[in-house]
Parts: structure tokens; C-alpha cells; sequence
């Protein structure tokens, strides 16, 4: 089992849609959770960090499920520039922060 | 302005031929990481390291090479390449504890 997996998509919505995205990690010892965003063959870049309480920026929402090991991203109103990979990111945390795993992205299409 | 810089961002070159990529950050960042980028696996850990002189292994090592003798830079060598090392690499840096990861621009590598 990979240790941190996501539904890869591709998720195809129209434009104003609300879309959602789950991840699952496996190891309970991770600390600290990230969605980063990828537009094509570029660099990723953070989008939000996920926090217990679970946390908004805009129309992005955050939230971390530890009992059950998932983070979830939810989208409202879906822009046309919201198409790009998401990337769920776990790390173990203390002294192990530098340990980041990588889910393999969520393909996410914005369409007219 | 603050960045992660890559070079070269393309190179193709034969099996054997030992290569060097570099990797220099300008926002005095004590972590430095490096990813390689391949479809259906996602975003995997090469190596990491948490500050100067001190470097770990991420999730797929073998055939790589790091050193971190300035913080400044983070090169990653492969001392002999092979075609499974054809990739997308990127580095990234942050400050320390479980913060924002800034990546470069990626280096397309190609092993023939």
C-alpha cells in the first residue's frame, strides 16, 4: 500500500462547480499535511497547509480527519484557472520533518 | 528576488556519462531536498538535507549522490546514469520545521 494515495482523476467539472478531493496517508506517525498545486511540467507550489480544525482560504477548505488518516480539499466555484494537478504532501514531523511523501496528484479540468 | 534555480533545465546525455545537477537557493533556507518526477509514480523523495554537512536519504537513493557544503547549494550527482534515471528533478528549500517547500523550475534529464 502506498503511503500516501489519492484518486488521481481526471476530475472534469464545469466552471462554478464545487469539487472535492480526498487523500489517505498510512503512517499514523505523520505530523504535517500540505496540498500543493502543479500546473503542467511546471513547479509545484503550496496551496494550503491542513490544519486539526481544518482551515478555509477563499474558496479552498482544508481538512484533516486523523482517527480515520485522510485530508480532504474541497473547491467551490471553480475557476478555469483551477485547472492543474493536486498534490497531497504528508510529513512525519519533528525531527523527521524533511521526510515528505508525495501522493501522485489529482488532475483537475475546468471546462467552459 | 527569492528563488530556488536549477541548471541545467535540460539535458540529454548517454548511459555512463557522469552528470551533475545543480541547485542554489538565495533565501539562506537551512532544508534542501531533492525530487524526481515520473508518470503514475508522482513526486518521490531522492535526498534531503536539514542543514550544512548533515544529508539523508529519501525514498529512491540508489544511484544518486548529494553533498551540502555550503547552504546555499545542493547538487545532486549521478555518478553513472541509466535510462531509468530519465526524469523530471526538482530541488526545493525551506526554512526549518514543516513550512512551505519553494521549488525550482525542474531539470529535464534524459539517459540515452
Amino acid at each position: 500500500r502506498k503511503e500516501v494515495e489519492q484518486d488521481p482523476g481526471p476530475f472534469n467539472v464545469p466552471e462554478g462547480a464545487t469539487v472535492a478531493f480526498n487523500c489517505t496517508y498510512s503512517n499514523s506517525a505523520s505530523q504535517s499535511f500540505f496540498w500543493y498545486r502543479q500546473d503542467c511540467r511546471k513547479e509545484p507550489k503550496l496551496l494550503m497547509s491542513v490544519y486539526s480544525s481544518g482551515n478555509e482560504d477563499g474558496r479552498f477548505t482544508a481538512q484533516l480527519n486523523r482517527a480515520s488518516q485522510y485530508i480532504s480539499l474541497l473547491i467551490r466555484d471553480s475557476k478555469l484557472s483551477d485547472s492543474a494537478t493536486y498534490l497531497c504532501v504528508v510529513s512525519r514531523g519533528g525531527t523527521s520533518y524533511g521526510k515528505l511523501t508525495f501522493g501522485q496528484g489529482t488532475i483537475l479540468t475546468v471546462h467552459p | 528576488e527569492a528563488q530556488v534555480t536549477q541548471n541545467p533545465r535540460y539535458l540529454i546525455t548517454v548511459t555512463g556519462k557522469k552528470l551533475t545537477v545543480t541547485c542554489s537557493q538565495n533565501m539562506n533556507h537551512e532544508y534542501m531536498s531533492w525530487y524526481r518526477q515520473d508518470p503514475g509514480l508522482g513526486l518521490r523523495q531522492i535526498y534531503y538535507s536539514m542543514n550544512v554537512e548533515v544529508t539523508d536519504k529519501g525514498d529512491v537513493p540508489e544511484g544518486y549522490k548529494v553533498s551540502r557544503k555550503e547552504k546555499r547549494n545542493f547538487p545532486l550527482i549521478l555518478e553513472s546514469p541509466s535510462p531509468n534515471q530519465t526524469s523530471l528533478y526538482f530541488c526545493a528549500s525551506s526554512p526549518p520545521g514543516p513550512y512551505e517547500q519553494y521549488f525550482g523550475p525542474g531539470t529535464r534529464l534524459t539517459v540515452t
